[in-house]
């Protein structure tokens, strides 16, 4: 089946930092990419929308330069955290589309940001 | 999209059928029903999904009802390793993939 392989799983930063975190399909491309935020006890909200060799499109009330999203293949997507606050500590975690069925989705294992 | 319903929490004895409600009574024509868990610090993981009949698969079954306006996911035999949150969401399967996600029902299947 199609998998999502995201990366790192955990990071921990100091506050002021930018932390990368990287989303492969592994053996699918994927037309489209989503990055969700996820707080304790809290459910998924989604950040952006990411296609393939065009800009992301940014939820309302997220920064799009703060959260700065690249999508520059088919199988890869990255998120980059750019001066990280503790504030930004979250769980991160990725999905993606082949584009074809009805919305099917394959999520990364997620990647958990402490930021001190 | 339309919102879903779903009961916060429920217990099911392991070995035993767990089933689980979602209310999606605004629920259009052309929207689908899809079912997804998130076992504790993990990405969320596709169940199944269904438009307006009966779907079985290998990890559940989803009984939809006959006006649309709820459905079931049944997991006939819960082990320990089914403990985790269901989400029921409703949505088109047009090109806006964009999904709606609720808190879920956290399922917690006891020994």
């Amino acid at each position: 089946g199609a998998v999502v392989s995201q990366h790192p799983s955990w990071v921990i930063c100091k506050s002021g930092t930018s932390v990368k975190i990287e989303c492969r399909s592994l053996d699918f491309q994927a037309t489209t990419m989503f990055w969700y935020r996820q707080f304790p006890k809290q459910s998924l909200m989604l950040m952006a929308t990411s296609n393939e060799g065009s800009k992301a499109t940014y939820e309302q009330g997220v920064e799009k330069d703060k959260f700065l999203i690249n999508h520059a293949s088919l199988t890869l997507s990255t998120l980059t955290v750019t001066s990280a606050h503790p504030e930004d500590s979250s769980f991160y975690i990725c999905s993606a589309t082949t584009g074809a069925g009805a919305n099917v989705l394959t999520f990364g294992a997620g990647s958990r940001l402490t930021v001190l | 999209d339309a919102k879903t319903t779903q009961p916060t929490s429920m217990d099911c004895a392991e070995g035993r059928a767990a089933n689980l409600p979602c209310n999606h009574s605004t629920i259009s024509g052309n929207e689908y029903v899809y079912w997804y868990r998130q076992i504790h610090s993990q990405g969320p993981q596709y169940i199944i999904h269904g438009l307006k009949n009966n779907e079985t698969n290998e990890m559940a079954s989803l009984i939809i009802t006959e006006d649309r306006k709820s459905s079931t996911l049944i997991l006939p035999h819960a082990t320990l390793r089914d403990t985790a949150v269901y989400y029921c969401i409703v949505a088109n399967a047009g090109n806006n993939r964009k999904l709606i996600w609720g808190l879920g029902t956290s399922l917690a299947v006891n020994p």
